[in-house]
């Protein structure tokens, strides 16, 4: 069974402190990794495809990368807007088309 | 380009009776996929259709829910006599075609039913 783990749960950073999200996935034969941002009473909002192992893509504050076994999103000098629940999720190279999300790790940024 | 859209955002329902919720998927989007997220869960898949086939059901509940994307107008994830388990944000998400693509998904439908 696909299975996507996310870890820490949630996590507190001080403006500008830098750290990593760690997405854990075990699926059959991976065709896609995604990252997603979901805000209180919102709709996870897209951020990231990851393809294949070594992968890495960019946007603004945000780095994520992915091995064979685990993908990481790394927040270099967050700020408190970037407090949000952190979303990743696989889809299996079976034909299926739907995304298997983990429970997500709710990031909180303060001034 | 207006993003996914769906209606009601919250609705409210007495336990036995039908919830109705609809999704208009992205312009030039003709793949919906609904989930549902309970407290404290990950989102978790329930069906995906195309226009007028319902490709995938593999994560619907075998009783009482069912989907359709009619040729014309939104996608309707249909819950009949619901009961106090079914209370969740249920999420739809459109895709412009399959294979890794990305799924943008809508504001979603916050269903209470008391």
């Amino acid at each position: 069974e696909d299975q996507v783990t996310q870890s820490p749960e949630a996590l507190r950073l001080q403006e500008g402190e830098s750290s990593s999200l760690n997405c854990s996935y075990t699926v059959s034969g991976l065709r896609g990794l995604f990252w997603y941002r979901q805000d209180p009473g919102k709709g996870p909002e897209f951020l990231f495809t990851l393809y294949s192992a070594g992968e890495e893509k960019e946007k603004e504050r945000l780095k994520a990368t992915l091995t064979k076994k685990e993908s990481f999103l790394h927040i270099t000098a967050p700020k408190p807007e970037d407090s949000a629940t952190y979303l990743c999720a696989v889809q299996a190279g079976d034909g299926s088309e739907k995304l298997v999300f983990g429970k997500g790790t709710k990031l909180t940024v303060n001034p | 380009n207006a993003g996914v859209m769906q209606n009601p955002r919250h609705l409210v329902r007495r336990r036995g009776q039908e919830a109705r919720l609809r999704c208009s998927p992205m312009k030039g989007h003709s793949h919906v996929y609904w989930y549902r997220q309970l407290p404290e869960e990950g989102l978790k898949f329930m069906v995906y259709l195309q226009k007028e086939n319902i490709i995938d059901e593999s994560g619907m509940p075998k009783e009482r829910f069912s989907a359709e994307f009619p040729k014309e107008g939104p996608s309707i994830l249909r819950i009949q006599q619901v009961v106090r388990g079914d209370s969740a944000a249920y999420f739809c998400a459109s895709s412009p075609i399959t294979g890794g693509t990305e799924a943008f998904f809508g504001q979603g439908t916050r269903l209470t039913v008391v």
